[in-house]
């Protein structure tokens, strides 16, 4: 019973466009969520997170949206740069910064973003 | 700056053998857990550990055992392994235990082989 969704496993964007992740959750409870991002051969970096208090958050090129009554969470890259190529995993935790032993993270979405 | 090491990176195991997967950290960090992640599916949590000498089960620790003896190190125990096991497997460290606050700091990874 996979509790936070990322359904598309990989997406392919040209430079300078937009690239847009996408994120399903089905526990109402979780109100907390994080992107990390993993190179190949590398760990995975956290790279944004967003509070259930909130419906946007932004760092510089990237953007995290949360539709809660949708259950939804979207990552934003805008422009998008081949060194953003990488794997996505979008992950929640519940109880407002709960545990970090309580994070569920996603399968992972895999960027390509061609030159 | 090390951060968190894991060690070996590929390892191939024949059914019923055991082996160690080393973690270390140089950060002071309280917080260790040790994750894999199978084809297709997040990252799922193993073990973890609140500091030395505590270590509690996450989702899925049949067939693993660790020990916490310092702040730094982290082991991960597989004993008896099986093809079930195959996977990679991702230490990481945080310093605090609340997702809000405790960003995860992940190891390159091991690439572990059961035949």
């Amino acid at each position: 019973d996979q509790q936070v969704k990322q359904n598309s496993p990989s997406l392919s964007v040209q430079e300078g466009r937009i690239s847009i992740l996408n994120c399903d959750y089905t526990n109402s409870m979780f109100d907390y969520f994080l992107w990390y991002k993993k190179y190949p051969a590398e760990g995975p970096t956290f790279l944004i997170s967003i509070s259930s208090i909130k419906d946007k958050n932004e760092d510089g090129r990237f953007t995290v949206f949360l539709n809660k009554s949708a259950k939804h969470l979207s990552l934003h890259i805008v422009p998008s740069q081949p060194g953003d190529s990488a794997v996505y995993f979008c992950a929640a935790s519940a109880r407002y910064g709960g545990a970090t032993n309580k994070l569920i993270f996603g399968t992972g979405t895999l960027l390509a973003v061609q030159p | 700056n090390a951060g968190v090491t894991q060690t070996p990176k590929f390892r191939i195991l024949k059914i019923g053998q055991s082996m160690t997967l080393q973690c270390t950290q140089d950060m002071n960090h309280n917080y260790m857990y040790w994750y894999r992640q199978d084809p297709g599916m997040g990252l799922k949590l193993i073990y973890y550990s609140v500091g030395a000498g505590i270590t509690d089960k996450g989702e899925v620790p049949n067939g693993y055992n660790v020990s916490r003896s310092t702040t730094e190190d982290f082991p991960l125990r597989l004993e008896l392994a099986a093809p079930s096991q195959t996977s990679v497997y991702f230490c990481a460290s945080s310093l605090s235990g609340r997702a809000n606050t405790g960003e995860l700091f992940f190891g390159e990874g091991s690439r572990l082989t059961v035949l």
